[in-house]
């Protein structure tokens, strides 16, 4: 099985939107409304800040969306700020019964 | 408050087997979530190595299900990972983390220990 595919990077200066793509297949993404959203910073353990392709858990910023079109996925930060620069990772249950994540994105606030 | 912490040998010999433990806090595995572990190596992104659901029922990613176990110690609320025939592809940091739906929605996840795979 393959990773799920995201960009290696994107960047946005302060108070500007970006979003982060998760392309998967009809046996994941495609088929499941469940992919989670993390972010990790250096030498830290992920937290989760999306689940159920939408769903904030209590304490993560509103600034933080996420969406499904298909077989991708997306987040969404807005307004962005300096801490939010960090990596982020996608994962999806898949019809085989496994899990997968993607392969990660580094956010750089400008 | 749930709290995940892994724990065993932070160096392996290439062909041996890397054995970790997970300790849990304030909540019992024996409950309907799934239990299991990531890995990261130095650098590069996250990969799935397999969950435990309260029963014992396992589920293993395909590329690694040959060398891979995870089992179940309710009596001591812990879980553990068993990794064989380790390369030094295997060296990693190695998370355990409790989730949903075999390992989606993981809300709660160990600080992670460093393995390193060398002779």
């Amino acid at each position: 099985q393959s990773a799920l595919t995201q960009p290696d990077s994107v960047s946005g200066s302060p108070g500007q939107s970006i979003t982060i793509s998760c392309t998967g297949t009809s046996s994941d993404v495609g088929t499941y409304n469940t992919v989670s959203w993390y972010q990790q910073y250096p030498g830290k353990a992920p937290k989760l800040i999306i689940s159920e392709v939408s769903n904030r858990p209590s304490g993560v910023s509103n600034r933080f969306s996420g969406s499904k079109s298909g077989n991708t996925a997306s987040l969404t930060i807005s307004g962005l700020q300096a801490e939010d620069e960090a990596d982020y990772y996608c994962n999806s249950y898949t019809t085989s019964n496994t899990v997968l994540f993607g392969g990660g994105t580094k956010l750089t606030v400008l | 408050q749930v709290q995940l912490q892994e724990s065993g040998p932070g160096l392996v010999k290439p062909s041996e087997t890397l054995s970790l433990t997970c300790a849990v806090y304030g909540f019992s595995i024996s409950t309907n979530y799934y239990w299991g572990w990531i890995r990261q190596p130095p650098g590069k992104g996250l990969e799935w190595i397999g969950s435990i659901y309260v029963g014992g029922n396992t589920y293993y990613n395909p590329s690694l299900k040959s060398r891979v176990t995870i089992s179940e110690d309710r009596s001591k609320n812990q879980f553990s990972l068993n990794l064989t025939s380790v390369t030094a592809a295997d060296t990693a940091v190695y998370y355990c983390a409790r989730g949903h739906t075999v390992m989606i929605t993981i809300a709660y996840w160990g600080p992670g220990t460093l393995v390193t795979v060398s002779s």
